[in-house]
């Protein structure tokens, strides 16, 4: 049980295109999900927090005109990169908020802007 | 702000050998650790967690203790497998999970046969 997926799982578009990733709970419905990016060899970072029926809350640093969070119903958020740029290359993991208050990931999207 | 520091990698280790992964973190409250692995081309899974100082986590014999003394949640395992070659992350959330994860920088390990 618990199981986030992904899709898709890598994604390669020209540069000024949008890009929509999806996120969904397979099994267990998730009130809260959270946006993550992974540059190479680095640790994850915080993009944005995606409450169910409301506004996504976004961290400093994070364009919100930019990377568009929808979370739509309790199995489903999608994370849309407008305008996408090269330098939006990277690792995009989301998680899904679980019982027990435990995040479970998703298997990551890899997106390269060329 | 919150922040988790763990060693430096890659790490190599024969089959068998004795692991530890050393990681500190700062944090205002009292919050919840967790170590996360992500083996080669697959999302991150939650390895273990502890909530409150003194808790030890444990699975597929890995452990860490939660020292509020030294802020610290090393992971070890006493005999490691090629299997276990995977990122470990260390995080922490300042509530028992439903907050974001606060990363460090993970640490690679490679067990070699």
């Amino acid at each position: 049980g618990a199981v986030v997926s992904q899709h898709p799982s890598w994604v390669i578009c020209k540069s000024g295109t949008s890009v929509k990733i999806e996120c969904r709970s397979l099994d267990f419905q998730a009130t809260t999900m959270f946006w993550y990016r992974q540059f190479p060899k680095q640790s994850l970072m915080l993009m944005a927090t995606s409450n169910e029926g409301s506004k996504a809350t976004y961290e400093q640093g994070v364009e919100k005109d930019k990377f568009l969070i929808n979370h739509a119903s309790l199995t489903l958020s999608t994370l849309t990169v407008t305008s996408a740029h090269p330098e939006d290359s990277s690792f995009y993991i989301c998680s899904a908020l679980g019982l027990q208050e435990t995040q479970y990931f998703g298997p990551g999207t890899r997106l390269l802007v060329l | 702000g919150d922040s988790v520091t763990q060693m430096e990698g890659p790490v190599t280790l024969s089959e068998e050998a004795f692991l530890t992964i050393n990681c500190t973190y700062t944090a205002t409250g009292y919050p919840s650790l967790f170590w996360y692995v992500q083996y080669p081309g697959e999302g991150l899974q939650l390895l273990l967690k502890a909530t409150k100082a003194d808790d030890k986590g444990s699975n597929k014999g890995f452990e860490a203790t939660y020292r509020k003394e030294t802020t610290s949640f090393h992971l070890e395992k006493g005999s490691v497998q090629v299997s276990d070659s995977a990122v470990y992350f260390c995080a922490l959330s300042e509530n028992s999970g439903n907050t974001p994860l606060v990363f460090g920088k993970g640490t690679r390990l490679s067990v070699i046969a």
